[in-house]
This record gives structure tokens, C-alpha cells and sequence, in this order.
């Protein structure tokens, strides 16, 4: 079945840099763009940008320009999520949630997401 | 960006009751719409897309309805696995945004 898994939680110092996977399994990998969203304790759900994994464009939200960083390896059927400069309001669930590279159809499979705990 | 409005933010109901979520978008968005169930500690799961196509596997008491710049997701029959937190997004444009959800809580 379609599935994307997630690396386990980490725990970040501010400053630190922080890389979360996402592998993609039962379907073929370049056919879902992915996208990254994240969910601070109590809060809504926040998008973070997407990635096309059969080329890996990527388009990112204006907040997390210049800290963040989403790459894939084709190889692995992975896709990795980089965020720099860590602060405490990044503290949250992280999700990878995969959608039909035509976007007409929402984001129809998502991972179990990735908590990261940012503190001194 | 489109700003995406839930209200209320929460909501009690009991089982067996009809329920309505509104979701308002700040500009037209056609259809391009999809609504979220999130229960706590969990993945949001795919309810509702083109504002009103159900998901394959998503039981017919939930139904979308909706066009331009108001939405609203309809739960009929309350079920008790149904007490969630519901979130809209907008995907006519980039950045998607999402509501910032409605809990529905057992009254």
C-alpha cells in the first residue's frame, strides 16, 4: 500500500540544524510531489514547502526561505527535509504528506510525523 | 497569501446530530479545496478534495459542499469516531494554507 515513514524524533539545541526523512513505499516514487508540514504543540497545521521528486524542484514558503532545505534521493525513494538555524517556536510535528503531481487531489497519503524538541 | 477562516473553533454535538463546519477563504478559489480530519497525536487524513469528491474509503455521512469563497463540511449521523479536529486547505494557489481547524468535542 501507499506509505510514507518517517525518521524518529529528535531533540535540537537552538542554533542546531535539524534533518528529517520521509520514505516513500508502494507507489512509484516521482509520480507524488511531497510536501512538508509541520504542527507546533496545540496549533494548527502549517505548510512548508514542496518538492518534485522526479526532478527535485522545490518551492518553499516565504517564512522558512533561506532556512530550510528539501532534497531527495531517487535511490532510495527518500525524501529528506533540512531546517537551519533552530529556534524554540520550532518545536513541533513535522509531516510529509504526498499528493498527485496534478494537485487536484489534496494531500492523500501522509507519514506519521517526526516530533522535534528544540531546547537548551 | 489566502487566508483560510474556521469558525467556530469549536463546537459540541452529540452522537447522531448533524454537524456543519464553515470555512471561509479570503479570495475565490474555484473548488480547489480539501478538508482534514486530525484525531490527537495523529496524521490529518483526506476527507474531502475538489471541495466536494469524497475520499475512496471515507464513509458517505461526510459530504462537502461549496464554491468561490465558502465551504462547508457536513457530518450526518455523528458517529463516535467522529469526534476530531477539522481542517480546511486551499490549494487554488501558492502557499496552500489551512484553517486553523474546528474541534468537535462530545457535548
Amino acid at each position: 500500500q501507499v506509505q510514507l515513514v518517517q525518521s524518529g524524533a529528535e531533540v535540537k539545541k537552538p542554533g542546531a540544524s535539524v534533518k528529517v526523512s520521509c520514505k516513500a513505499s508502494g507507489y512509484t516514487f516521482t509520480s507524488y510531489y511531497i510536501h512538508w508540514v509541520r504542527q507546533a504543540p496545540g496549533q494548527g497545521l502549517e505548510w512548508m514547502g514542496i518538492i518534485n521528486p522526479s526532478g527535485g524542484s522545490t518551492s518553499y514558503a516565504q517564512k522558512f526561505q533561506g532556512r530550510v532545505t528539501m532534497t531527495r534521493d531517487t535511490s532510495t525513494s527518500t525524501v529528506y527535509m533540512e531546517l537551519s538555524s533552530l529556534r524554540s517556536e520550532d518545536t513541533a510535528v513535522y509531516f510529509c504528506a504526498g499528493a498527485d503531481s496534478s494537485g487536484l487531489y489534496g494531500l492523500d497519503v501522509w507519514g506519521q510525523g517526526t516530533t522535534v524538541t528544540v531546547s537548551s | 497569501a489566502i487566508r483560510m477562516t474556521q469558525s467556530p473553533s469549536s463546537l459540541s454535538a452529540s452522537t447522531g446530530d448533524t454537524v456543519t463546519i464553515p470555512c471561509r477563504a479570503s479570495q475565490g478559489i474555484s473548488s480547489y479545496l480539501a478538508w482534514y480530519q486530525q484525531k490527537p497525536g495523529k496524521a490529518p487524513k483526506l476527507l474531502i478534495y475538489a471541495a466536494s469528491t469524497l475520499q475512496s474509503g471515507v464513509p458517505s455521512r461526510f459530504s462537502g459542499s461549496g464554491s468561490g469563497t465558502d465551504f462547508t463540511l457536513t457530518i450526518s449521523s455523528l458517529q463516535s469516531e467522529d469526534f476530531a479536529t477539522y481542517y480546511c486547505q486551499q490549494y487554488y494557489n501558492y502557499p496552500p494554507t489551512f484553517g486553523q481547524g474546528t474541534k468537535v468535542e462530545i457535548k
